[in-house]
């Protein structure tokens, strides 16, 4: 069973439309943490968020919002008045504890987000 | 400005070579990772380091071995290449805990290096 489930493969928008991106995360930890990434089409993937299993509170940045819900195991992430170059592949992240003390991500398969002139 | 560098974007390589696959971190990361990228599998985690010399198994260790002699830099070797070794490789670093303050346990990656295998 996969730990982070995007279950959407690929979204199309047409610019301005706002688009929920869903992530459902499975962990027996008590602490964890849950991270947003962006892969634009040149390929460097880039963090957007990190959340902390303690922290529920919703958090907005600019059109980005991010809903955090522990009840059941989600991480959605809204983009609003969606534009272009928000087109990009986008991954949640679980990163729980593993030997050493580090924490280490698990990642899931990521969805395509492409928004049309 | 922090960097991730991957030696090579691209690579072409034959069945049965062995191959090398370098990354260079400048922000004095204990952490370093490799992944591989494939169309609907998302990033799989190969093997990752916390410390030089220390390394541990990701998902899918099979068929790669890696080296960390140094903290900032951190090697893939594919001993012999495979068609289905044929990928893109992503490399990141990050800092270790506590996260706090300034550490948000982000990773930071390089550009990827795409290896075909053929």
């Amino acid at each position: 069973a996969q730990k982070v489930t995007q279950a959407q493969t690929e979204i199309s928008v047409v610019e301005k439309e706002d688009v929920t991106l869903d992530c459902v995360y499975e962990t027996r930890d008590t602490t964890y943490y849950l991270f947003w990434y962006k892969q634009p089409p040149s390929g460097e993937l880039v963090f957007l968020i990190r959340r902390n299993s303690f922290d529920e509170q919703n958090e907005i940045s600019g059109r980005y919002s991010w809903n955090f819900q522990k009840s059941t195991s989600s991480f959605n992430f809204t983009i609003t008045a969606s534009q272009v170059v928000d087109s990009a592949v986008y991954f949640c992240a679980l990163s729980e504890i593993w030997s050493g003390g580090s924490y280490i991500p698990t990642f899931g398969r990521g969805t395509s987000l492409i928004v049309h002139p | 400005d922090v960097k991730v560098t991957q030696s090579s974007r691209y690579l072409v390589k034959r069945t049965g070579e062995k191959v090398f696959l370098e990354c260079v971190q400048d922000m004095d990361h204990e952490n370093m990772f490799w992944y591989r990228q494939d169309p609907g599998l998302g990033l799989r985690l190969i093997y990752f380091s916390y410390d030089v010399k220390m390394k541990e198994k990701g998902d899918i260790p099979e068929g790669y071995s890696v080296s960390r002699e140094k903290k900032e830099r951190f090697s893939l070797i594919l001993e012999s290449a495979s068609t289905n070794q044929t990928s893109m490789y992503l490399c990141a670093s990050s800092f270790s805990p506590p996260l706090a303050g300034g550490n948000t346990g982000e990773l930071f990656f390089g550009e990827g290096s795409r290896l075909t295998v053929l």
